[in-house]
């Protein structure tokens, strides 16, 4: 089986950045995904990380260590409409994409 | 480019009745489609994976005689919710995957909502 924890809720300030972590145990990997969803709104792809490391994209970085089944998604000089729940996925061995249960990311002025 | 649509964007059914809803890659072909189902404030959860010419492949759990899936083409995969009850209510998410990687484009989600 595969499970799949990130935090629930996060609040941070507008221009502070916040970092989101997730820790999985999945049968086979073949990589991790982050996504973005607005209320109502399918995800966006934000991520995707195989090989360790960090991934920087813009204010976006992700990190990911196979050996610790650990991974964080990095949002910098946060906007208010980063304002969203941040979904991390696994792909499994099956090929599929398993998913965390999301954290409401809430960024206040 | 990788553009999923789905429709309907929203429904409203009678329960009882089945309900039909589209997901169309419009400038890529799918090799595989995924139909997801996420309920308010929760996740995402895979109900099935679709290959185009074969049958769908359902998650445990989910009742294949009542969620339909149909992969009919390259560019189209249907789910029919049938027979639906108040508790089918909920965000229906397809997404495709052209078997170029492993990375799923997702439509813009199906909200049913069954009286």
């Amino acid at each position: 089986g595969q499970n799949i924890d990130q935090p629930t809720e996060m609040t941070a300030t507008e221009g502070a950045i916040v970092q989101i972590n997730c820790t999985y145990q999945t049968s086979g990997f073949n990589g991790l995904f982050w996504y973005q969803q607005h209320a109502g709104e399918a995800p966006t792809f934000l991520s995707y990380n195989v090989l360790d490391g960090l991934e920087e994209k813009g204010r976006f970085s992700s990190f990911l260590s196979r050996s610790k089944g650990y991974s964080y998604l990095l949002l910098k000089e946060l906007q208010m409409k980063d304002s969203a729940s941040y979904l991390c996925a696994v792909v499994g061995g099956d090929y599929k994409l398993s998913f965390g249960a999301g954290t409401t990311v809430t960024v206040r002025a | 480019g990788a553009v999923v649509s789905q429709h309907p964007s929203w429904v409203i059914c009678k329960s009882g009745t089945s309900v039909k809803i589209e997901c169309r890659s419009l400038d890529f072909q799918a090799t595989t489609m995924f139909w997801y189902r996420q309920f308010p404030k929760q996740s995402l959860m895979l109900m099935a994976t679709s290959n185009e010419g074969s049958k769908a492949t359902y998650e445990q759990g989910v009742e294949k005689d009542k969620f339909l899936i149909n992969h009919a083409s390259l560019t189209l995969s249907t789910l029919t919710v049938t027979s639906a009850h108040p508790e089918d209510s909920s965000f229906y998410i397809c997404s495709a995957n052209p078997g170029t990687d492993y990375e799923q484009y997702f439509g813009p989600g199906t909200r049913l909502t069954v009286t």
